[in-house]
């Protein structure tokens, strides 16, 4: 258990429905990372946060994608109108900003898309 | 964009020693190397990250050569569980995202 909790860990849904997902990280990590991975793939940057400001998006991250971290704590992924493409595990991760950044990762949240 | 280049896969027995070699030509200055273990259904988990030269911790150890375009996980006397995909990566823009790549699969047989 790396301290990094995500929430829930399996999603099946049907497309065209919404579906979020929440990231809790490590309480004293300014940064937050999401990733999606799909099968034998690695981890495919997403999004970044520093505190509660959106740093970096990724152009994987269509219009249908968004994603929050108020207060600069917890982070929601929201995917709306969900695609069969969207299956996969969405990976958060949280680091603390230092000149040798490590990222840890939760165990991830599975979505299936019927 | 600094890309890595692994092994797709290796074999090996309990008891040996592993080393998985990554390239990376295209490194910054101030990239770190860090390598991640991943085991099905889970998130990466953190093995050891360095510089250059050589690190080790009480799971692995690094070795970064000189000009930096490669490095060596090495894992010494692997056994049954250590079967897992292995990421090498490295930082970019201040370490605001990783690039994965699809890893090394390791298969450790009896």
């Amino acid at each position: 258990d790396t301290g990094v909790s995500q929430n829930p860990r399996h999603k099946i849904t049907k497309r065209g429905q919404n579906v979020t997902f929440r990231c809790d990280p490590i309480s004293e990590h300014n940064r937050l990372y999401w990733y999606r991975q799909t099968l034998g793939q690695g981890p495919e940057f997403l999004t970044y946060f520093q505190n509660e400001a959106q740093l970096e998006k990724s152009r994987l991250l269509s219009d249908r994608f968004s994603a929050e971290r108020p207060k600069g704590s917890f982070s929601t992924l929201e995917i709306q109108r969900t695609e069969q493409g969207d299956s996969a595990m969405y990976l958060c991760a949280s680091s603390l900003s230092t000149g040798e950044e490590t990222q840890y990762f939760g165990p991830g949240t599975r979505l299936l898309v019927l | 964009l600094a890309k890595t280049t692994q092994p797709i896969s290796m074999d090996s027995y309990e008891g040996q020693e592993v080393n998985i070699t990554c390239s990376h030509n295209n490194i910054a200055t101030n990239d770190y190397i860090t390598w991640y273990q991943q085991f099905p259904s889970q998130g990466p988990r953190f093995i050891i990250q360095g510089y250059k030269t050589k690190v080790t911790n009480e799971v692995a150890s690094l070795f970064i050569p000189a000009d930096r375009k490669s490095s060596t996980l090495s894992l010494p006397r692997v056994s049954l569980s250590d079967t897992a995909v292995y990421y090498c990566l490295v930082g970019e823009d201040n370490f605001n995202k990783f690039y994965f790549g699809s890893g090394t699969k390791l298969n450790v047989k009896p």
